[in-house]
């Protein structure tokens, strides 16, 4: 297994539109999470899943975002309506989750660009 | 509400050694992370602690106090290469992350 997978590694849009962007985590990871990160801050959360449950959202994700884990596998995050604020890299992040924290590996990331 | 303060910025000299500081506060808590980020590209893990103490790896060590909320991260003989974020996450009782806003170091020749 080469890591965790994201594409596409960048993507540009107009305001308005919608994007979709995909995360293929480490096999074996039962854990996926959806980060948000603007220059010279930490990752900001956006949601989780554990295998196909979206188990918590934050609160300051606005309805515009959503995210799906189909099959406890891949996970896709869309973003209807792009703003220009929504301009961030996405990334995603697995983990296996057993009861005891475990470190999170993190994908290359998507960086998005609205205009 | 939770919280992690870590400086903006550090600079240290090629060779030297340079302790990050962290601070935390978080519902619960899970153990405390450190990560590598390199501009333009994703957190790497370096190291974990949950009990009090000392956690050496190499030219990396973390530090942990619980009872102070507070952690560090010593890196020794600096590289070049080791010019980077340095991200600070504490994972509070329903183990999500909760960052910090990175501290910048530049190492200078």
């Amino acid at each position: 297994d080469t890591g965790v997978s994201q594409n596409p590694r960048h993507k540009i849009t107009k305001r308005g539109q919608n994007v979709t962007f995909r995360c293929d985590p480490i096999s074996e990871h039962n854990r996926l999470y959806w980060y948000r990160q603007t220059l010279g801050q930490g990752p900001e959360f956006l949601t989780y899943f554990q295998n196909e449950a979206q188990l918590e959202k934050s609160r300051l994700l606005s309805d515009r975002f959503s995210a799906e884990r189909p099959k406890g596998s891949f996970s896709t995050l869309e973003i209807q309506r792009t703003e220009q604020g929504d301009s961030a890299m996405y990334l995603c992040a697995s983990s296996f989750h057993e009861g005891s924290p475990n470190e999170q590996f993190f994908g290359p990331g998507t960086r998005l660009t609205v205009l | 509400g939770q919280n992690i303060d870590q400086p903006t910025e550090m600079t240290a000299t090629e060779g030297a050694i340079v302790q990050i500081n962290c601070t935390y506060q978080t519902s619960g808590f899970n153990g405390l992370f450190w990560y590598q980020q390199h501009a333009g590209e994703a957190p790497t893990f370096l190291s974990y602690n949950v009990l009090d103490g000392l956690e050496e790896k190499g030219r990396f060590s973390s530090f942990l106090s619980r009872s102070k909320g507070y952690s560090y991260l010593l890196l020794k003989e600096l590289q070049m290469k080791d010019s980077a974020s340095y991200l600070c996450a504490a994972m509070d009782s329903n183990y999500q992350l909760i960052w910090g806003a990175g501290t910048k170091l530049i190492i200078k020749p």
